[in-house]
C-alpha cells in the first residue's frame, strides 16, 4: 500500500508560469489536505477537500490559487502567474476519516526563478 | 485562533545526551496535540499524538511528550539520542474541527558524535 504520493518533487518555474501540483492519497483515503511550508515557517494549512468538493479553503490566497479533487484522479494544487513569494514546499496528506489518520506525502519543492 | 510557539529554533546536543524540545499552544478551546519529524528532503511522519486520557505519551523510538494543561505545554523528550534522531521537528495542535493542524515553525535537532 503506497503511502501519500505527489509529483512532481522539484518543479522550476519562471515567474509568470503556472505550476500544477498533484498529490495521489493512500489507497481508501478520500479526504486531502494541502499546507505550505516557507523557508524557515512551520507548515501552514492551505485547503482541505473531499472527493469533488471543497471543504474548506480558508488558508488558500485568494488570487492564483486553486484547487481540486475529482472522482478520478489526483488532487491537484494549481498555481497561476506563479512570483518568487510561491516557492516554497508544498505538503499534501490525506486520511481515510476527516481529521483522522493523517498520512503526509514527501513533498513538492517549487522555486519560482 | 490557534498558535504554537517552539522556543528553540535549533538544538545541538552529543550523541547519548538528554534532550528535550519545548513547545508551548494557546487556544481556546480543547486540543488535540502532535509532535512530526521531518527528516531533510522527506515529508512529515507523525512522531506522537495526544488527543485524550494520559497526559505522558510514548513513541516507539523512544521519545516521549507530556500534556500539560495548566502551562499549555506539550515539550518532547528523549533520555538519549542517537545521531539517526538528527532532523527537524514539528509541534502541532488541532481543535475541535481535527482536521486543520496548526504548526510551530519547528526545532532542528543536530546530534553530533
Amino acid at each position: 500500500n503506497a503511502g501519500v504520493m505527489q509529483n512532481p518533487r522539484h518543479l522550476v518555474r519562471r515567474r509568470g508560469q503556472e505550476a500544477r501540483l498533484r498529490c495521489s492519497p493512500m489507497k481508501g483515503h478520500s479526504h486531502v489536505y494541502w499546507y505550505r511550508q516557507l523557508p524557515e515557517e512551520g507548515l501552514k494549512f492551505m485547503v482541505y477537500l473531499q472527493k469533488e468538493n471543497i471543504i474548506d479553503e480558508s488558508g488558500m490566497p485568494k488570487e492564483r490559487f486553486s484547487a481540486e479533487f475529482p472522482k478520478e484522479g489526483p488532487s491537484i494544487l494549481r498555481i497561476q502567474q506563479v512570483v518568487r513569494g510561491d516557492s516554497a514546499a508544498y505538503f499534501c496528506a490525506s486520511s481515510p476519516r476527516r481529521g483522522e489518520g493523517y498520512t503526509f506525502g514527501s513533498g513538492t519543492r517549487l522555486t519560482v526563478v | 485562533a490557534q498558535s504554537v510557539t517552539q522556543l528553540d529554533s535549533q538544538v545541538p546536543v552529543f550523541e547519548e545526551a538528554p534532550v528535550e524540545l519545548r513547545c508551548n499552544y494557546s487556544s481556546s478551546v480543547s486540543v488535540y496535540l502532535f509532535w512530526y519529524v521531518q527528516y531533510p528532503n522527506q515529508g512529515l511522519q507523525l512522531l506522537l499524538k495526544y488527543l485524550s486520557g494520559s497526559t505522558l505519551v510514548e513513541s516507539i523510538n523512544g521519545f516521549e511528550a507530556e500534556f500539560n494543561k495548566s502551562q499549555t505545554s506539550f515539550h518532547l523528550r528523549k533520555p538519549s539520542v542517537h545521531i539517526s534522531d538528527t532532523a527537524e521537528y514539528f509541534c502541532a495542535v488541532s481543535d475541535g474541527s481535527n482536521y486543520k493542524l496548526t504548526f510551530g515553525k519547528g526545532t532542528l535537532l543536530t546530534v553530533n558524535p
